[in-house]
């Protein structure tokens, strides 16, 4: 299976400050890199697909970017709706998997 | 307005067994590949498994493997997931979502259903 790993697993930030969580994938999986956005007790929302494409409806004030192994998302002037937890995710191979999880903190 | 709502979660013991349901409205079910995703507590999103728009291509993560089957059928909109020989492990919030074949993205989630496994 191909492992992802994101860091840091915790971040501290103030409304207006410019973030970027990084993930790593254990093999090449191209572009095939996915992005979400969870917050407790509500449905994990569709960020980012294909690396750096913005799903629609996403606020232009995330990006994604990378390829073949390292990956980002960056915020570029957070909001205070942007306090959650941030998860990469590949589909390159089956099964798909998950990174651990950012968790974006006041 | 797209909905994805799961159903069928609760208490089981351990080697019990489950039905859970997702039912869909707001999309054409029957072009869409589907998903199951789940979230152990205080853990992150783990892939559990996923079939195609006619059920002649299902996948599974190996955890679930010989235990859990997922189904569908598009007449009613539904989506499930037959769960057996359960583990205390397998206790999660368990999402029903839709599979954006093109770009191989989970687009939309339902809320969740929690399973727990327990004597």
């Amino acid at each position: 299976d191909i492992q992802m790993t994101q860091f840091p697993s915790s971040l501290s930030a103030s409304v207006g400050d410019r973030v970027t969580i990084t993930c790593r994938a254990s093999q090449d999986i191209s572009t095939y890199l996915n992005w979400f956005q969870h917050k407790l007790g509500k449905a994990p929302k569709l960020l980012i697909y294909g690396a750096s494409s913005l799903q629609s409806g996403v606020p232009s004030r995330f990006s994604g970017s990378g390829s073949g192994t390292d990956f980002s998302l960056t915020i570029s002037s957070l909001q205070p709706d942007d306090f959650a937890t941030y998860y990469c995710q590949q589909s390159y191979g089956t099964p798909w998997t998950f990174g651990q999880g950012t968790k974006l903190e006041i | 307005e797209m909905q994805l709502v799961e159903s069928g979660g609760g208490l089981v013991q351990p080697g019990g067994s489950l039905r859970l349901s997702c039912a869909a409205s707001g999309f054409t079910f029957s072009t869409y590949w589907m998903s199951w995703v789940r979230q152990a507590p205080g853990k992150g999103l783990e892939w559990v498994a996923n079939m195609n728009q006619d059920g002649s291509e299902k996948y599974y993560v190996g955890s679930v493997k010989g235990r859990f089957t997922i189904s569908r059928d598009n007449a009613e909109n539904s989506l499930y997931l037959q769960m057996n020989s359960l583990r205390a492990e397998d206790t999660a919030v368990y999402y029903c979502a839709r599979d954006w074949r093109q770009h191989l993205a989970l687009d939309y989630w339902g809320q969740g259903t929690l399973v727990t496994v327990s004597s």
